[in-house]
């Protein structure tokens, strides 16, 4: 069974500096790899995801990812958070043989002025 | 997203009672998919469907039951509802694909109340 783990339920951090949402997976096969955020009142919407190639993967609003086969890790990262960041994130995980998206719990994200 | 919408925006019923949640989208995809989103727990699925006559089980279909109407319909059903199904309801969609590497676009969600 394929699995996500997001091990903070929220992050802190000031306006300007870098941002780590973290995301560790398991899944048999090949991972396809998601993030998602979700604004107070609304749907998910999709930010980015690693399919196959370059490790790093670059998403909507400044947002990248980088895929690390070793630790089943897929991190969330900005280079300088904006408080207009503020939201619930969620990581998730397919296999290249999978027909169920898989997600973790979520990470509230606060960016302070 | 607005391509994908989702009647009631908000629902308060009793236990017992039977409720009809309702999905339309327009981005002409085949896959529609019923999730439920419960605090911690991030999102569940509950029943999925690649065409109007391909309809699967998620991780949590008890007490639950989908119809497919069209392409671009889905709707969810509580056939007799119970406080545990209180929760955020969502509806998504996402092209046809060999694998399972297409994003999928999500719908405002239904806020289900059980009393």
């Amino acid at each position: 069974a394929q699995s996500v783990a997001q091990p903070e339920d929220q992050v802190n951090v000031a306006e300007g500096n870098p941002l780590t949402v973290k995301c560790t997976y398991s899944v048999s096969g090949n991972p396809y790899l998601f993030w998602y955020v979700q604004y107070p009142n609304r749907g998910l919407q999709f930010l980015l995801k690693y399919i196959t190639g370059d490790n790093l993967v670059k998403g909507s609003y400044g947002f990248e990812a980088e895929f690390n086969k070793s630790q089943t890790s897929f991190h969330l990262k900005k280079p300088s958070a904006l408080v207009s960041d503020s939201a619930l994130y969620f990581c998730a995980v397919n296999n290249n043989a999978g027909n169920m998206l898989t997600f973790g719990g979520g990470t509230r994200l606060m960016v302070k002025p | 997203d607005a391509d994908v919408t989702q009647t009631p925006r908000n629902r308060i019923t009793k236990t017992g009672k039977r409720i009809m949640l309702e999905c339309s989208q327009t981005k002409g995809h085949d896959r529609m998919y019923w999730y439920r989103q419960d605090p911690g727990l991030g999102l569940r699925l509950i029943y999925y469907s690649f065409d109007v006559k391909d309809i699967n089980k998620g991780e949590i279909s008890d007490g639950y039951s989908v119809s497919r109407q069209a392409q671009a319909k889905f709707s969810l059903s509580l056939e007799s509802a119970i406080p545990n199904q209180t929760a955020l309801y969502f509806c998504a969609t996402s092209r046809r694909s060999s694998g399972g590497y297409n994003e999928q676009f999500f719908g405002p969600g239904t806020r289900l109340t059980v009393l």
